[in-house]
């Protein structure tokens, strides 16, 4: 079946380093892309998101980078900071309000001070 | 700044035993979801709901489920007969229309079976 999956379970980085967390998705139809951030005990808290049409979008200290060829989807934190610590989700859907998220596993980013 | 809240934060009950998660989406949203997830796992799709009727569900959303939005603001997960494995976060999340995309997630409430 299709799914959205993360390829490394955990990522620890310096206070400081920039962090690059990665997502492979195999459901072509999907149009939307999001990143989510999880805190303990919270509900998974919307980062950034990015259409099919585009290739990279840019946040505050965030950027969504989507390679549709080989469908690939990144999250990168600039200058990451203890308060970054958390869960991070991609998710994915089809456009519009009906449709539901697919998310990935989840992966852990520490931030070590 | 709006947002979703759940009721209770925390449910125990007792294995077969009827449980009801209670949320209130953002007031001027028009989509409804549910969400779970087990302890360790991905969050996972339950349903949707949209004009006082289900728009899709999964295949975890069995005849134990049903969800109903009683009155102008809450939304609710009603599950008849728990079972152990039904433990799990419970995420309501709703989405403004508009835009179409943005899913805005509650705190989840946290449901133990015994």
């Amino acid at each position: 079946g299709e799914s959205v999956g993360l390829h490394l379970p955990t990522l620890s980085v310096q206070e400081g380093d920039n962090s690059i967390i990665n997502c492979a998705y195999s459901n072509s139809a999907s149009d939307y892309f999001i990143w989510y951030k999880q805190e303990s005990g919270k509900g998974p808290q919307f980062i950034i998101d990015i259409r099919s049409n585009m290739d990279k979008r840019q946040g505050q200290r965030v950027t969504v980078l989507l390679n549709k060829t080989v469908k690939h989807l990144s999250l990168q934190i600039a200058a990451t900071q203890p308060g970054d610590s958390a869960v991070y989700f991609c998710a994915e859907k089809y456009t519009g309000a009906n449709s539901k998220l697919t998310f990935g596993k989840g992966i852990t980013l520490s931030v070590r001070p | 700044e709006p947002e979703v809240t759940q009721t209770p934060s925390h449910q125990v009950t007792q294995m077969g035993q009827e449980v009801i998660l209670r949320c209130v989406p953002i007031s001027n949203h028009l989509y409804f979801y549910w969400y779970r997830q087990i302890l360790g796992q991905k969050v996972e799709f339950l349903v949707s709901f949209y004009n006082n009727e289900i728009s899709e569900k999964s295949e975890i959303f069995d005849d134990q489920f049903s969800v109903e939005r009683p009155d102008g603001s809450n939304f609710t997960l009603k599950i008849r007969s728990t079972k152990l494995e039904d433990s799990a976060m419970y995420f309501c999340a709703s989405n403004l229309a508009l835009l179409g995309n943005e899913q805005f997630f509650g705190p989840g409430t946290r449901l133990t079976v015994l």
